[in-house]
């Protein structure tokens, strides 16, 4: 069945430092791929997505590449803010399939430090 | 859009007691998502509706847990009897299906605690 797979977390940062999270997925057919964020205390918001393989999905200065050869699809940001302190969910939708239903990874959460 | 609302935000209860959680999709959307998150097993999916009519149950846990859609604008995620392991963060989502976008929008979720 379809899976993710993200990097175990929680991971800590200094402001401005440079940001990887890795995500792998494993499906059948053809995933979206999706980054959602989750704030303290809110629910999760879709950050940015893409939909077809060497896709990359930006977005606040986030960006992630559609990688079908090595089926990642790993979130980056250059430099980090105190505010981009929040949990990270990778997640994937196989529409081919008819499925609506969003697979989500585990959750990394991040915490900036001024 | 107000976005999805999810009503109460808190919710403490008594092992037993019945429990039930209330969502208002964004207008015009016509598929709905009820999911629990836990420290334990993360975001699970329970249910999800597609213009009312349940597609998908197979996450909900057992036959204590209910939901239910009667019109395109409400639905209810019902627990009965409560237990303390029924202790979660309840989040309702809501996406238009057939756009070719599977966004879902997510509520603000409503905090369970049994005690």
């Amino acid at each position: 069945g379809n899976s993710v797979t993200q990097m175990e977390g929680p991971v800590t940062l200094s402001e401005e430092a440079f940001l990887t999270i890795n995500c792998t997925y494993t499906a059948t057919g053809y995933p979206s791929l999706f980054w959602y964020v989750q704030y303290p205390g809110e629910g999760l918001q879709l950050l940015l997505k893409a939909t077809k393989a060497d896709d990359k999905g930006s977005n606040k200065g986030f960006e992630a590449t559609y990688r079908k050869e090595t089926t990642s699809f790993h979130l980056e940001k250059g430099s980090v803010q105190v505010s981009d302190s929040a949990v990270y969910f990778c997640a994937l939708s196989d529409l081919n399939q008819g499925a609506q239903k969003l697979v989500f990874g585990q959750g990394t959460r991040l915490t900036i430090n001024p | 859009d107000a976005g999805v609302i999810q009503s109460p935000r808190h919710e403490v209860t008594e092992m037993g007691q019945e429990v039930t959680l209330r969502c208002k999709p964004i207008s015009g959307h016509n598929s709905l998502f009820w999911y629990r998150q836990t420290m334990m097993r993360g975001l699970e999916l329970l249910i999800y509706f597609n213009n009312n009519v349940p597609i998908d149950d197979s996450g909900m846990p057992e036959d204590r847990f209910s939901a239910k859609m009667p019109n395109a604008s409400f639905s209810t995620l019902k627990i009965q009897p409560s237990e303390p392991r029924d202790s979660a963060v309840y989040f309702c989502a809501s996406s238009l299906r057939g756009t070719g976008s599977n966004e879902q929008f997510f509520g603000p979720g409503t905090r369970l605690t049994v005690l």
